[in-house]
């Protein structure tokens, strides 16, 4: 069956970077685009961007442009995730998942917890 | 302030019906993108409950229903359970803005 297991919680202080990972296991990673998505505490859903994990070609929310970077190691199956530069609202669960017909997320990580503090 | 906009809160006795209506504008909803919505329990990552404006994937309940018409879409439960009780989200793609969007989110209480 389709899963993807996302890497631990992480605690970063502010101007440093986290990598998070979305390890995908029951179908071929090339064969679907991924969508990260993030949730403020609190908040409603945000989406950040998607990655053809054919091409490497990625599209990012206005916002995030310049601060994240989505890549894939097709070797392990697994996609990523970079945000750099990060500020106390970039605290937030952030979502692998996976994109259906270019559309739609079908199945989604479990989330991985950022808590950016001083 | 999201690109779609929902209602913060619904509710509804058990066995009742309730409805989550999501707004757009021409260069989302209303240019003809689709709609979907998902269903997130707390402390959970969000689970999908109607894509393509009107489809269920297997395994959801008949009891929930999507539709859409013009700039706006609309998800409807029927016969509410006590289980239904989560935040629902709608998300399209807008042209505008080249990437996919979301709601604010509706909180579903079941009364």
């Amino acid at each position: 069956q389709v899963q993807l297991v996302q890497s631990g919680a992480e605690v970063k202080k502010p101007g440093a970077s986290v990598k998070v990972s979305c390890k995908t296991s029951g179908y071929t990673l090339t064969g679907y685009y991924m969508h990260w998505v993030r949730q403020a505490p609190g908040q409603g859903l945000e989406w950040m961007g998607w990655i053809n994990p054919n091409n490497g070609g990625t599209n990012s929310a206005q916002k995030f442009q310049g601060r994240v970077t989505m890549t894939w190691d097709t070797s392990i199956s697994t996609a990523y995730m970079e945000l750099s530069r990060l500020r106390s609202d970039d605290t937030a669960v952030y979502y692998c998942a996976r994109l259906q017909s270019g559309s739609y997320s079908d199945y989604w990580g479990q989330g991985t917890l950022v808590t950016v503090s001083s | 302030q999201s690109v779609l906009t929902q209602p913060p809160s619904v509710s509804g006795a058990p066995g009742q019906r309730v409805t989550v209506s999501c707004t757009g504008s021409s260069s989302n909803i209303g240019a003809g993108y689709d709609v979907h919505w998902y269903q997130q329990l707390p402390g959970t990552a969000p689970k999908l409950l109607i894509y393509g404006n009107t489809n269920r994937p297997s395994g959801v309940p008949d009891r929930f229903f999507g539709s859409k018409s013009g700039t706006s879409a609309s998800l409807a439960i029927s016969g509410l359970q006590a289980e239904d009780e989560a935040d629902y989200y709608c998300q399209s793609y807008d042209s505008t803005l080249s990437g996919s969007v979301f709601g604010g989110g509706t909180k579903l209480t079941v009364l």
